[in-house]
């Protein structure tokens, strides 16, 4: 298993701000992602963290919104820039488990809410 | 497009009740099927997962799950539900493009004393 820890946990931000969200693995991971869960709504893909290049982006979700950095293999930060109410969901960094089992692990995720 | 359906948005069900939850997918080609569940103020857990093999799988907390081809199915089930199995239940898909999960849109299981 993985164990995630997410900051921050929850937080309310203004219109119009950033808000970069960490992501902490105690242990080394290939493969990381980050989801987004709007109120009501499940889990969607935002992008694949790779370590050491670009951040790979479903379609829908850009670089200049969601800038996303991985410096190593056990940390990863995604930034929500400027936040409109329409960015008010949980975010979720999720990694696979050590074997690759398939088998996804999630963090506690972010709840943002924007005003 | 690819996706993943999940039928019942909100299921209430009385104490050792049967539960079925529906889940289908439009993947083509070999997918791999997982149901996660979240527990009230708790982060997304897996209950189970098929890859390949037997179809009928069988997770934690005495759930189960049966993968039909066919029918691009894999319904989640329990004999009998527990107050503590009151949680948003998930199913998703990855068709080997990636680790990444494709989720369905969540049912909420509310159990009744």
């Amino acid at each position: 298993s993985a164990v995630i820890s997410q900051k921050p946990s929850r937080d309310i931000c203004q219109r119009g701000t950033s808000l970069t969200i960490q992501c902490q693995v105690d242990s080394q991971v290939t493969m990381m992602f980050w989801y987004r869960q709007q109120p009501g709504q499940s889990l969607t893909l935002i992008a694949t963290a790779n370590q050491g290049s670009e951040a790979t982006y479903e379609s829908g979700f850009v670089i200049d919104k969601f800038p996303i950095s991985r410096p190593n293999l056990t940390f990863s930060t995604l930034t929500v820039s400027n936040m409109s109410p329409e960015d008010s969901s949980i975010y979720l960094c999720s990694v696979v488990g050590r074997g690759n089992t398939g088998e996804l692990f999630f963090g506690e995720g972010s709840r943002l809410t924007v005003l | 497009a690819q996706s993943v359906s999940q039928h019942n948005h909100h299921v209430i069900l009385s104490e050792a009740a049967s539960l079925e939850l529906g889940c289908n997918y439009s993947y083509g080609g070999t997918v791999n099927l997982f149901w996660y569940v979240q527990y009230p103020g708790q982060h997304l857990q897996l209950l189970l997962k098929y890859f390949s093999g037997d179809p009928l799988v069988k997770g934690i907390k005495g759930f189960e799950a049966e993968f039909i081809k066919s029918k691009f199915s894999f319904n989640l089930r329990k004999p009998s539900v527990q107050w503590s199995d009151t949680a948003e239940y998930f199913c998703a898909v990855n068709a080997n493009s990636g680790y990444a999960l494709n989720f369905g849109k969540g049912t909420s299981l509310l159990v009744t004393p």
